[in-house]
């Protein structure tokens, strides 16, 4: 029972294009929710994150936008740059406490 | 250190036998993660660990599983009995007490032949 889904595998856009990766989660209970990206034979490194008080976070050319209402989560990119070619995992967790639940990841590819 | 420190980085082990994967997590963070990423697969929950109180086990796929963390420091995860399909990547991870940012390792790739 997958509580976070992230239904695209994989994702390929141009260089200076928008990327959009999305996510959806059916426990609303969720208050929390972040996006990490993993590099080949690294651990993933914490990205952005959301609070469900919100529905925008912006950081730098990264913004992740929350609809409560749909459980749905995307993270845009803009502009996409090359070394943004990673697999990035959307996760959720509910209250302060506990383990994070992890989607199954998006795999980006940034073509020059 | 620095950051989470894992090892080894890459073990082959003989299915049947036991392994020991450790982790260092980042000096004064009080949560330890363990989590395993198969091939195609995402992060699996394995177990949690926060400061002194009971471990949250509840991730853990089989009895053949267990870990420890000692003075709440490094933590062991123990696997008896290796089947192939324990193959993955164990990644380990540590934050501080109330934050979901977590800091993980590089992971341990275990393949069972």
């Amino acid at each position: 029972d997958q509580q976070v889904k992230q239904n695209s595998p994989s994702l390929s856009v141009q260089e200076g294009r928008i990327s959009i990766l999305n996510c959806d989660y059916t426990n609303s209970m969720f208050d929390y929710f972040l996006w990490y990206k993993k590099y080949p034979a690294e651990g993933p490194t914490f990205l952005i994150s959301i609070s469900s008080i919100k529905d925008k976070n912006e950081d730098g050319r990264f913004t992740v936008f929350l609809n409560k209402s749909a459980k749905h989560l995307s993270l845009h990119i803009v502009p996409s740059q090359p070394g943004d070619s990673a697999v990035y995992f959307c996760a959720a967790m509910r209250g302060s406490q506990g383990n994070l639940i992890f989607g199954k990841g998006t795999k980006l590819s940034v073509k020059p | 250190g620095a950051g989470v420190s894992q090892s080894p980085s890459n073990k082959v082990t003989e299915k049947g036998k036991d392994v020991e994967l450790r982790c260092d997590p980042i000096s004064g963070h009080t949560a330890l993660y363990w989590y395993r990423q198969s091939l195609g697969q995402g992060l699996e929950f394995l177990i949690y660990f926060q400061g002194n109180s009971a471990p949250d086990k509840s991730g853990l796929p089989s009895d053949r599983f267990s870990a420890e963390r000692t003075g709440g420091s490094v933590s062991t995860l123990t696997i008896q009995r290796t089947q192939q399909e324990d193959s993955a990547v164990y990644l380990c991870a540590s934050s501080l007490a109330g934050t979901a940012r977590y800091t993980f390792g590089s992971g341990t790739r275990l393949t069972v032949v």
